[in-house]
C-alpha cells in the first residue's frame, strides 16, 4: 500500500503548457517535500513545505501544502523541455525516514 | 555538482561475485541512507544508519550488508545477488536522524547503477 499517491503517473505535453502533479494522503506529515530526478541521476530537492497551507514559488514552480498537511500540489507553469523529469513527494511523519510518493513522469515535448 | 559521491557508477557481477558500493559526503551530516529504485518507479528505502548506527533496515535480504565506517562514509557490500537485484543504488544523507525534529531533507548521490548477470 502507497502512502503517498501521485497523480498523474505519467504526463506528456508540450512546451509552454501548464500543469499541476497531486500527491495525496491519509496521513498528516510534519513537513512534505518534492524532488525532481533527471535520468541517470539521483532526486533533487526543489521545496520543503511545512506550515499547512503553506504557498511557496520557485520561479515557474508553485508548491502548495494542503491546510490539513495531508496533502499537496505542484503547478508548473508554461513547461520547457527542461522540466522533463520524474517529480516525488515525500512526506515526513516525524517517526522514520522519508515516505516517497509513487512518482509522477513528465515528459515536455519541445 | 552533488555533494554526495557514490563509486562506482556501474558495475556488472555475477551471482557469485562479492563487490562493494561506496558512498561519501563531506556535509557534516549525521545520518546516510541507501535506496534501491527499479526503473520508472520511487526510491525504496532499504537501510539508514542515524550517529554511524543501524537504525532502520527494511527488511532487505542479507545478500545486502551495510556498513557504516564512520560519519562520512557508507558502504553496501553485495553478495549472491540475484538478476532481480539490478537496479540503481542510491545513497543520501540528511542533517540529522529521521524524526529528529529537523525537516530531514536528503541529499542524493547519482547513484551506482547496478546489474546482476
Amino acid at each position: 500500500t502507497q502512502l503517498l499517491e501521485q497523480s498523474p503517473q505519467f504526463l506528456s505535453i508540450q512546451e509552454g503548457e501548464n500543469l499541476t502533479v497531486y500527491c495525496n494522503s491519509s496521513s498528516v506529515f510534519s513537513s512534505l517535500q518534492w524532488y525532481r530526478q533527471e535520468p541517470g541521476e539521483g532526486p533533487v530537492l526543489l521545496v520543503t513545505v511545512v506550515t499547512g497551507g503553506e504557498v511557496k514559488k520557485l520561479k515557474r514552480l508553485t508548491f502548495q501544502f494542503g491546510d490539513a498537511r495531508k496533502d499537496s500540489s505542484l503547478h508548473i507553469t508554461a513547461a520547457q523541455p527542461g522540466d522533463t523529469g520524474l517529480y516525488l513527494c515525500a512526506g515526513d511523519t516525524g517517526r522514520r525516514a522519508l515516505t516517497f510518493g509513487s512518482g509522477t513522469r513528465l515528459q515536455v515535448q519541445p | 555538482d552533488t555533494e554526495v559521491t557514490q563509486t562506482p557508477k556501474h558495475l556488472v557481477m555475477g551471482m557469485t561475485n562479492k563487490k562493494s558500493l561506496k558512498c561519501e559526503q563531506h556535509m557534516g551530516h549525521r545520518a546516510m541512507y541507501w535506496y534501491k529504485q527499479k526503473a520508472k518507479k520511487p526510491p525504496e528505502l532499504m537501510f539508514v544508519y542515524s550517529y554511524e548506527k543501524l537504525s532502520i533496515n527494511e527488511s532487505v535480504p542479507s545478500r545486502f550488508s551495510p556498513e557504516c565506517p564512520n560519519s562520512s562514509l557508507l558502504n553496501l557490500h553485495l553478495h549472491a545477488l540475484q538478476p532481480e537485484d539490478s537496479a540503481l543504488y542510491l545513497c543520501a544523507s540528511s542533517q540529522d536522524r529521521p524524526g529528529g525534529g529537523n525537516t530531514g531533507e536528503l541529499f542524493f548521490g547519482e547513484g551506482s547503477r547496478l546489474t546482476v548477470l
